[in-house]
């Protein structure tokens, strides 16, 4: 099975600031991971995505991503946050075989302030 | 390239009424999804559908949902008979290929559904 933990419902920062957001996992195969960012009353969109090359994923609007196996983690970062990054944050896994779905984390809101 | 396309956009009903749910994916998407998000969690695969399918449906409350994808294409979500804890948004999404890692997912706005 596979599953993904969100540390923190909620992150405040100020404009300007670094923005940092926890997503472990939990598979028992190498996973395919990804970030997707959900504005209000609209669908997710995708950010970024790990697929077992390079580590450090860079990803729309300035964030990136690095996957450790060591940590079993999955961080979202972007080093300035800007007022048009509040929304919320869902990190997701799948694994690279068969008709593997797609599971979501719980999502991270993140706020920012002038 | 045009996006999924989704209706109704919101939808209020009372419990043991029904609601359908309509779901157009990007042309050429062979899979399409179906997702329930509850207030303040991820999105939970319902269904999934490859071409006119059905692949994975180990999450669907069959006793009151149903899904179809005629001709592999449109697809529709029905709930009957409603109840209070199906308040969500439902929202559709498609991909080229079967596995979510080999391709993106893309997905629709959403139907926001209030049961009474």
């Amino acid at each position: 099975a596979q599953s993904v933990t969100q540390l923190g419902s909620h992150v405040s920062v100020s404009e300007g600031a670094l923005v940092l957001l926890r997503c472990n996992y939990s598979s028992s195969v190498p996973p395919y991971l990804f970030w997707y960012v959900q504005y209000p009353n609209q669908g997710l969109q995708l950010l970024l995505k790990y697929t077992s090359a390079a580590t450090l994923v860079k990803g729309i609007n300035g964030f990136e991503a690095e996957f450790k196996k060591s940590e079993t983690s999955f961080h979202l970062t972007k080093p300035s946050a800007h007022m048009s990054d509040a929304a919320e944050y869902f990190c997701a896994v799948s694994q690279n075989s068969g008709y593997s779905t797609l599971t979501f984390g719980k999502g991270t809101m993140l706020l920012v302030s002038p | 390239e045009a996006g999924v396309a989704q209706s109704p956009r919101y939808k209020i009903i009372e419990k043991r009424q029904s609601v359908a749910f309509w779901c157009n994916p990007i042309s050429g998407h062979a899979t399409l999804y179906w997702y329930q998000q509850i207030l303040g969690q991820g999105p939970k695969l319902l269904i999934q559908f490859q071409n006119n399918g059905v692949v994975d449906d180990s999450q669907l409350p069959k006793d009151r949902f149903s899904a179809e994808r005629l001709k592999g294409v449109d697809s529709t979500l029905k709930i009957q008979p409603a109840k209070l804890e199906d308040s969500a948004v439902y929202l559709c999404a498609s991909s080229l290929a079967r596995s979510p890692g080999a391709n993106v997912l893309t997905f629709g706005a959403g139907s926001r559904l209030t049961v009474l």
